[in-house]
Parts: structure tokens; C-alpha cells; sequence
């Protein structure tokens, strides 16, 4: 059974530019989060997505979107990259949320120079 | 809103020794509790969690922790640590209710250090 995917695993980008990453789920799991990961505020939650709708969102700026598609693929996007914007962002299966297991993918490397 | 306090940065021991990561969290209304383990440019692997039930929660690679809701706490222990237990150890809470769905609250870690 293949685990979270999440692509690509390393980015380098210049500011004010946007970014797209993609994290394909467990096969049949229908929730996906997103986190940001910095040295310096930790983990942080972004937002969730279950069959194809925001379910939950965390204190980001409008910068930061996602989205999920009808085969529960999700990507997120961040527009007008900024320097702290460089961090781990990791996705998140699950087959529900909530008290289920989440299956966490190796993450994507953003480095904004 | 819920919020984890882990209450080690960094604990360093020897290889065989036991070992306890501290964990404490708030919250308003009841939650689940987690911890997750995360090795050098990965993502996190779940150890074990607390639902319901028995407050002694068993995990994966020997490790177990004790639910205690009156000192809000949630501690994870292993009897003997290995060097291949070096890496960084997350608590979380999941709040019960819609609004808290799919949203895990970390702490900001505890980095075990094993050693030999």
C-alpha cells in the first residue's frame, strides 16, 4: 500500500514569486491537512480538506490556499512568497480526520531566497 | 482551543537507559492525544495514541505513555532507548467536535538524544 506522496520534495523560489506543491493520499483516504513546519513557531496547521471541501483552516494569511480534487489528491498554493515562508510543509491522510490516524508524507523543502 | 506544552527540549541518555518525554496540554473541551516521532528529513511516524479507555497507551518500538486527565498530562516512557530511538519526539491533541476535525495541535518537541 503507498504512503502519502508529496511533490516536489525540495523548491527553491525568489520572493514574490508563488508556489504549487501536490500530496497525493493513502488510496482511499478521503481527509488531507497541511502543515508548516519552521524551526521557530514548530508545527502549524493550515488548513484541512475533505471530499473536496475546506473543512478547517488555521491562522495563515490569505496567501496561503489549497484545494482538493474529486480523486482526494490536494495541493496548496502560497502566492507572493515571502523569506519566512521557508519551511517543511508536510500533508497529512486520513480516512476521516479527526481521531483517526493520520499518515503523515515526507514533505516538501521550501527555501524562499 | 487547545494548546501542548512539551516540557523538555532536549533530553539526552544513555543507550539501554529508560527514558520519559514530558508532555502536558489545555484544552476546553475533551481531546484525543498523540505523540509522533519525526528522524532527520522525514515526515512523522505516529507512536501511539489515547481515544478513549485505558490510560496506559501502548505504542510501536516499546514505547508506551499514560493518559492522566487530572494533571492534564500525557508522558511518554520506554524502559530501554536505543541509539536508533535518537530523533524528535511530537505530542499532539486532536479536540473533540466538528470545528477541530483533521486539525492536530503540536508542542514544539523534544529532541532524544541516545548515547552509547
Amino acid at each position: 500500500k503507498a504512503g502519502v506522496t508529496q511533490t516536489p520534495r525540495y523548491l527553491i523560489k525568489t520572493r514574490g514569486q508563488q508556489v504549487t506543491l501536490s500530496c497525493s493520499p493513502i488510496s482511499g483516504h478521503r481527509s488531507v491537512s497541511w502543515y508548516q513546519q519552521t524551526p521557530g513557531q514548530g508545527l502549524q496547521f493550515l488548513f484541512e480538506y475533505f471530499s473536496e471541501t475546506q473543512r478547517n483552516k488555521g491562522n495563515f494569511p490569505g496567501r496561503f490556499s489549497g484545494r482538493q480534487f474529486s480523486n482526494s489528491r490536494s495541493e496548496m498554493n502560497v502566492s507572493t512568497l515571502e523569506l519566512g515562508d521557508s519551511a517543511l510543509y508536510l500533508c497529512a491522510s486520513s480516512l476521516a480526520g479527526g481521531a483517526t490516524e493520520a499518515f503523515f508524507g515526507q514533505g516538501t523543502r521550501l527555501t524562499v531566497v | 482551543a487547545q494548546s501542548v506544552t512539551q516540557l523538555d527540549s532536549q533530553v539526552p541518555v544513555f543507550e539501554e537507559a529508560p527514558v520519559e518525554l514530558r508532555c502536558n496540554y489545555s484544552s476546553s473541551v475533551s481531546v484525543y492525544l498523540f505523540w509522533y516521532v519525526q528522524y532527520p528529513n522525514q515526515g512523522l511516524q505516529l507512536l501511539l495514541k489515547y481515544l478513549s479507555g485505558s490510560t496506559l497507551v501502548k505504542g510501536i518500538n516499546g514505547f508506551e505513555a499514560e493518559f492522566n486527565k487530572s494533571q492534564t498530562s500525557f508522558h511518554l516512557r520506554k524502559p530501554s532507548v536505543h541509539i536508533s530511538d535518537t530523533a524528535e519526539y511530537f505530542c499532539a491533541v486532536s479536540g473533540y467536535g466538528s470545528g477541530n476535525t483533521g486539525k492536530l495541535i503540536f508542542g514544539q518537541g523534544t529532541t532524544l538524544q541516545v548515547k552509547p
